[in-house]
């Protein structure tokens, strides 16, 4: 399985509602990451965690909340967004090892869209 | 600070066209550059890195990089572009602590 998964792919909310989005990879990688995206820009990285620890948090909001259960999964539970947090959200992961150990698999995204 | 500038911005061509998208890095370690593919919808796939040895890398679809060190640069070629190339096109380069540093991306259309 060479593929990152990610649930849901469409999301709507309320500014008031508690959701989660959910990535998974069975690749073995050992590093995954969220991202958020705005229509025709570049990824912004959110966090990463490595070895199922977070490593980096980039001043992000705490109405984003990531979790790493274990090492295939990757949660961000969301919770009193604002509209300007709509957007596609994407996970990805990456070896942590060999030759490409640095190379990032993303998934399909959750698109979101905050009311 | 690692940074990745892609010079275009938007792109138009007409199918059969050759194309170069530039892109140059500032980044002091070891390099590991990629070419990512964003269809109209779609989500972000990988068209071609360069991790060592050959610098010039050849990836899906017909496209290809060369890696030139002494320029920092890691231009995107493909020599007869298709409608289908349509998409937005991001330049990457690894920075610390596994972390992607991307370009502002070019959007290519291609004119049928």
């Amino acid at each position: 399985d060479t593929e990152v998964t990610q649930t849901p792919k469409h999301l709507v909310m309320g500014m008031t509602n508690k959701k989660s989005l959910k990535c998974e990879q069975h690749m073995g990688h050992r590093a995954m990451y969220w991202y958020k995206q705005k229509a025709k820009k570049p990824p912004e990285l959110m966090f990463v965690y490595s070895y199922e620890k977070l490593s980096i948090n980039e001043s992000v909001p705490s109405r984003f909340s990531p979790e790493c259960p274990n090492s295939s999964l990757l949660n961000l539970h969301l919770h009193a967004l604002q509209p300007e947090d709509s957007a596609l959200y994407l996970c990805a992961s990456s070896p942590l090892g060999g030759v490409s150990y640095n190379e990032q698999f993303f998934g399909p995204g959750t698109r979101l869209t905050v009311l | 600070a690692q940074s990745v500038s892609q010079h275009n911005h938007h792109v138009i061509l007409s199918e059969a066209a050759s194309l170069e998208l530039g892109c140059n890095y500032s980044y002091g370690g070891t390099v590991n550059l990629f070419w990512y593919v964003q269809y109209p919808g779609q989500h972000l796939q990988l068209l071609l890195k360069y991790f060592s040895g050959d610098p010039l890398v050849k990836g899906i679809k017909g496209f290809e990089a060369e890696f030139i060190k002494s320029k920092f640069s890691f231009n995107l070629r493909k020599p007869s572009v298709q409608w289908s190339d349509t998409a937005e096109y991001f330049c990457a380069v690894n920075a610390e602590g596994g972390k992607l540093i991307f370009g502002q991306g070019t959007e290519l259309s291609v004119k049928p």
